[in-house]
C-alpha cells in the first residue's frame, strides 16, 4: 500500500462549489504539505503543518482553507471554487528532526468549470 | 530570495546518449538540496537529497553532485524509461521544498 494517499484522484466541479481534498499517510510523519502545480509554474505551497496544533500559511493560502484532523491526515478545502484554482494538487510528508526529504502522494487533479 | 532555477526547460537524447540537468539556486542556507523524479500525472518520486558541496550520490543512470551555487544531475546511457520530468529543489526556511520548474526529459530509442 502506498505510505501517502490522496482522495480523490480527479474531480470536476463548478465554480462556487465547496471542495474538500483529503491526504493520509502511514509514514509516520509530524510534517504534512499542500503544494499546487500548475504548467509552467511548478509546485507551490499552499498550508503546512508541523503537528496537530501547528497550521501555517504557504506562498498561495488565499482561498484555501486546511485542517489537520490527526497525525495521520491533512485535509484541503477550497470554500468557493474559482476556475483559476484548476490544477495538481500535492500533499507531501516528512519528519521532524532533520528529516527533511518530502515524500508526495499521487496527486489529485481538480478542474473548475 | 531564495530561488532555483532548471536548465534546459527539455532535453531530447537518442537511447545511451549521456547528458547533465542543471539546477543553479540562490539561497541564505542551504538546507538540502533536492532531486525528483514525475512522470506525468502522478506525484514527484524521490530521487536524492545533498546537503554539502562536493557531495555525490548515485543511483542506476544517475548521479547528483552540488557545488555552492549549483547541482548537476548527470544521466549515463540512459534508456527509453528514463523519460520524465526531472525536478530540482532546495529547503525553504518554511521547512517546505522551494522548487524549479523542471526538465522534461525524452530519451528515443
Amino acid at each position: 500500500d502506498a505510505d501517502v494517499t490522496q482522495t480523490p484522484r480527479n474531480r470536476i466541479t463548478k465554480t462556487g462549489k465547496r471542495i474538500m481534498l483529503e491526504c493520509s499517510q502511514t509514514k509516520g510523519h509530524d510534517r504534512m504539505y499542500w503544494y499546487r502545480q500548475d504548467p509552467g509554474l511548478g509546485l507551490r505551497l499552499i498550508y503546512y503543518s508541523f503537528d496537530v496544533k501547528d497550521i501555517n500559511k504557504g506562498e498561495i493560502s488565499d482561498g484555501y482553507s486546511v485542517s489537520r484532523q490527526a497525525q495521520a491526515k491533512f485535509s484541503l478545502s477550497l470554500e468557493s471554487a474559482i476556475p483559476n484554482q484548476t490544477a495538481l494538487y500535492f500533499c507531501a510528508t516528512n519528519g521532524a528532526g532533520g528529516e527533511d526529504t518530502q515524500y508526495f502522494g499521487p496527486g489529485t487533479r481538480l478542474t473548475v468549470l | 530570495e531564495d530561488q532555483v532555477t532548471q536548465s534546459p526547460e527539455a532535453l531530447r537524447l537518442q537511447e545511451g546518449e549521456s547528458s547533465s540537468l542543471n539546477c543553479s539556486y540562490t539561497v541564505s542556507g542551504l538546507r538540502g538540496l533536492f532531486w525528483y523524479r514525475q512522470d506525468p500525472g502522478k506525484g514527484p518520486e524521490f530521487l536524492f537529497t545533498l546537503y554539502s558541496a562536493g557531495e555525490e550520490k548515485e543511483k542506476e543512470r544517475l548521479k547528483a553532485t552540488l557545488t555552492k551555487k549549483e547541482s548537476f544531475l548527470h544521466i549515463t546511457a540512459p534508456k527509453p524509461e528514463d523519460s520524465a520530468t526531472y525536478l530540482c529543489a532546495i529547503g525553504g526556511s518554511q521547512g517546505n521544498l522551494i522548487f524549479g520548474k523542471g526538465t522534461k526529459l525524452s530519451v528515443k530509442p
